[in-house]
């Protein structure tokens, strides 16, 4: 099976400013790695696919990177309604994982 | 539109069944596989598995193979979770959500169903 991480598990940060988070793949999966983002209470909404693939409605401020077995998603100019929980996963192996999730919150 | 549309909360105890569905419209149902993710309380996403309802061709995360079963019945675009033997760790939010293609992203989730499992 592929096991993904995060880092970090959480983070506070300011209105305004650069968030990075971070996953990395047990093994190579080439770009086939999606984000996704979710507030309490709702399902999950999918980000960027393909690494680097900004949905459709999706503001700019939100961006991907990487291939292989690491990966960024970076806020830029990040606002109160980011607050949130980011989660990665993989769609290179027919067993799709998650990560465990970083918790984003607003200071 | 895309949607899913899944079933209410469901309360059960320790020994029960149960069968959760989750109803797509808006698009061709029989060419996309379905997943189910699962969400206990405080906790992260967990992939369960996928279905494509087109031959009901059925995968399972190891660790849910065996534990609970997917099927579709394509003839009203709805795909099923079932349970046979409940127990109090199932307690959580159930979601279905749509594989764009195969090796695509979950583009459309449902709304969750929240199964609570209690004595």
């Amino acid at each position: 099976d592929i096991q993904m991480t995060q880092s970090p598990s959480s983070l506070s940060a300011s209105v305004g400013d650069r968030v990075t988070i971070t996953c990395r793949a047990s093994q190579s999966i080439s770009n086939y790695l999606n984000w996704y983002q979710q507030k309490p209470g709702i399902a999950p909404k999918l980000l960027i696919s393909s690494a680097s693939f900004l949905q459709s409605g999706v503001t700019s401020r939100f961006s991907g990177s990487g291939s292989g077995t690491d990966f960024t998603l970076t806020i830029n100019s990040l606002q109160p309604e980011d607050s949130a929980t980011y989660y990665c996963q993989q769609s290179y192996s027919d067993l799709f994982s998650f990560g465990p999730g970083t918790k984003v919150e607003i200071k | 539109e895309v949607q899913l549309a899944q079933s209410g909360a469901e309360v059960k105890k320790p020994g029960e069944s149960l069968t959760i569905s989750c109803k797509g419209s808006g698009y061709s149902f029989t060419t996309h596989w379905i997943g189910w993710v699962r969400q206990r309380p405080g906790k992260g996403l967990e992939w369960m598995g996928i279905i494509y309802p087109g031959d009901s061709d059925a995968r399972y995360s190891p660790s849910f193979q065996g534990q609970v079963t997917m099927s579709v019945d394509k003839s009203v675009n709805t795909a099923y979770l079932q349970w046979n033997t409940l127990k109090a760790p199932d307690t959580a939010i159930y979601y279905c959500a749509r594989l764009r293609n195969n090796y695509g992203p979950f583009d459309y989730w449902g709304q969750g169903t929240r199964v609570t499992v209690s004595s």
